[in-house]
This record gives C-alpha cells, structure tokens and sequence, in this order.
C-alpha cells in the first residue's frame, strides 16, 4: 500500500511549547520523496520541507525541524518554541515515482496565546 | 515571480449546474496537477498535465470532470454537472521537471 497516515487530528499547546507533529508513511517505491505542507486560516498550501529518500540527515530551519527515519518508515515535524502565528493544518505527503502526491489525513494544530 | 494563481476562489453552485475552474500555473513550469479535498477526507490527485498532454488522470472520479491544458499554460476544470459530493477545495499546482510543487490558493466549490 502506498499511504500516508498523521494519526494526530488535533494538537493544542501553549504557545512557547515545543510541539512534534508524526507522519508514517508506507510505499513499495525505493526512491521517493517526503513533503510538509502549512495550510494556514487563509486556505492556501504553504511549502515548508522536501526530502529524497536517500537523504536522512535531519533538518533544522529556525524554529522548524525534520526527523527522517526510514526505518520506521516516519518523517516527524517539530516546532521549537511555538507561537500563534503556527497555528495552521499541517499535511505531510508522499511523492511517488509517478510524480502523484499521497496525503496525510493533516493535522490541525492550534497555540493558544 | 507570480505564483500559482486559482480562480475563482469560491464558487457556489446548484446541483446539475456546470463550472469551470482555471489555474494559471508559474510560467515556465510544464508540470501541472489538481488535486481535491473533500469535506472530512485526504487530499487526493485528480491528474497530472506536462505541458498540454494529460500525463496521468487516473484520480479523475468520473466522465463528469473535464480538464484541459490548451497550448499548456493555464488549465481548466469543468464539472458537468456537479452533483452534491464534488463539494471541496479544489487546488492546482505545477513544478518544473524533477523539482517541488507549488500551490494555488485553491478553490472553494459548494454544490448545494
């Protein structure tokens, strides 16, 4: 099966907390790709990170932070002292070698100030 | 540069009506696609265009959807005739060859 799944619906934290959002993934594929996409209040899909499967070097961007494991097939997404501006729905996606992108279901994550 | 530009961005329509999306991809980009979101479910690929040809439409759901890429610019999808369950967010997106994808603001289709 080719599946994406963000088994967390809904987080909710206090801003300033760190937060991990998980994402597994199942694929036959080799060679593939790993996507984070924000989806803030305002509708639009937001790139944020893409990782070839031959790349599982961590990744840090300021505040944001990747955690590729193929060995538990998992590419988690961690915000480092977050704040309201994250608020948003976060989707992780696979590309196959047929250039479609699977989806996770996202995850909705809400900071309180 | 412009980014990947969607129109309308809401439409509501009645059961049985006909509408036409548009998406104006970045330019230069030969790769498109549309994908949809259905109300309480994943996003899902409709199809893929490189430049005028359809690449792959193996996510279009039915003969009801229409999709063409005319001189591969900008693309269009017609629902003809939309039923209630094609309510959702449709969004375009288009990437160079072997390079990442970037989204449109997407569409807000209601059938009611």
């Amino acid at each position: 099966a080719q599946k994406v799944t963000q088994a967390q619906t809904e987080i909710s934290v206090v801003e300033k907390e760190d937060v991990t959002l998980d994402c597994v993934y199942e694929t036959r594929d080799t060679t593939y790709y790993l996507f984070w996409y924000k989806q803030p209040p305002s509708g639009e899909l937001v790139f944020l990170i893409r990782r070839n499967s031959f790349d599982e070097q961590n990744e840090i961007s300021g505040r944001y932070s990747w955690n590729f494991q193929k060995s538990t097939s998992s590419f988690n997404f961690t915000i480092t002292a977050s704040q309201v501006v994250d608020s948003a729905v976060y989707f992780c996606a696979l590309k196959l070698s047929n250039y479609q992108l699977i989806w996770g279901a996202g995850t909705k994550l809400i900071i309180k100030p | 540069e412009a980014g990947v530009t969607q129109f309308p961005s809401h439409s509501v329509i009645e059961k049985g009506q006909t509408v036409t999306l548009r998406c104006d991809p970045i330019s230069g980009h030969d790769n498109l696609y549309w994908y949809r979101r259905v109300m309480g479910k994943e996003i899902k690929f409709l199809l893929h265009f490189v430049k005028e040809s359809k690449q792959d439409e193996s996510g279009m759901p039915n003969n009801r959807f229409l999709a063409e890429r005319t001189g591969g610019t900008y693309s269009t999808l017609k629902v003809q005739p939309a039923e209630l369950e094609d309510s959702g967010v449709y969004f375009c997106a288009s990437s160079p060859l072997g390079a990442g994808y970037t989204f449109g603001s997407g569409t807000r289709l209601t059938v009611v």
